[in-house]
């Protein structure tokens, strides 16, 4: 079955300190991860996916295919990376179709 | 371009009656994707439309629920005889394959209570 797990409904982290929001899926076949965010009162917006490799805002994210795991990483938190974040998952045959974990709220505090 | 637009943004409605919502793409996207998302839970994947080809439909789309998409433009998706276990965010999103990585763009959404 596919599915996106994110063990986390909120983490909660002081401005400044490391921050790690996990993401685990099942998927046979080789998948294509992604991170969405979305910040209060704005729609859902792509952040990072797993192919491009890159850095987004400070984040980071690496596909561990012998652990099924797509965590987030930043190093550290600004306040204004308070937000719902959701991890994604798209198969490889092509429909596109995003499965989506139940998202994690960060709030970055003070 | 304003992005995604979806209309309406707000529809409360009594058991029974039919609603209807609109989504309007990104000018130039050629697919269309429509989620749900229910509280406390990401968005689940309802159908989706490559031009005016309805492609794949998930097991959570029930037959009161039909999506169109007639011109490859704009689509709408019309829920009949509403149930209060319909009552959710019903997310649009379009993109436009063929020219590298995919990457969907999300509508503001229409939030459904069914009383």
């Amino acid at each position: 079955a596919q599915r996106v797990t994110q063990p986390e409904k909120l983490l909660s982290v002081f401005k400044g300190a490391p921050v790690e929001l996990k993401c685990n899926y099942s998927y046979s076949g080789s998948p294509e991860l992604f991170w969405y965010v979305q910040y209060s009162r704005q729609r859902l917006q792509l952040l990072l996916r797993h192919i491009s490799r890159e850095s987004i805002k400070g984040f980071t994210a690496d596909l561990n295919k012998g652990e099924t795991s797509f965590h987030l990483k930043k190093p550290f938190a600004q306040e204004e990376d308070s937000a719902m974040y959701y991890c994604a998952l798209s198969g490889r045959s092509n429909t596109g179709k995003l499965i989506f974990g139940q998202g994690t709220t960060l709030q970055v505090k003070p | 371009d304003t992005g995604v637009s979806q209309d309406p943004r707000h529809k409360i409605t009594k058991r029974g009656q039919n609603v209807t919502f609109r989504c309007d793409p990104i000018s130039e996207h050629n697919r269309l994707y429509w989620y749900r998302q229910t509280l406390g839970q990401g968005p689940e994947f309802l159908t989706y439309f490559q031009n005016e080809a309805q492609l794949e439909k998930s097991r959570l789309l029930s037959d009161r629920f039909s999506a169109e998409r007639p011109k490859g433009s704009f689509s709408t998706l019309e829920i009949q005889r509403t149930e209060q276990g319909d009552s959710a965010m019903y997310l649009c999103a379009s993109s436009k394959i063929g020219t590298g990585q995919e990457t969907q763009y999300f509508g503001p959404g229409t939030r459904l209570l069914v009383l």
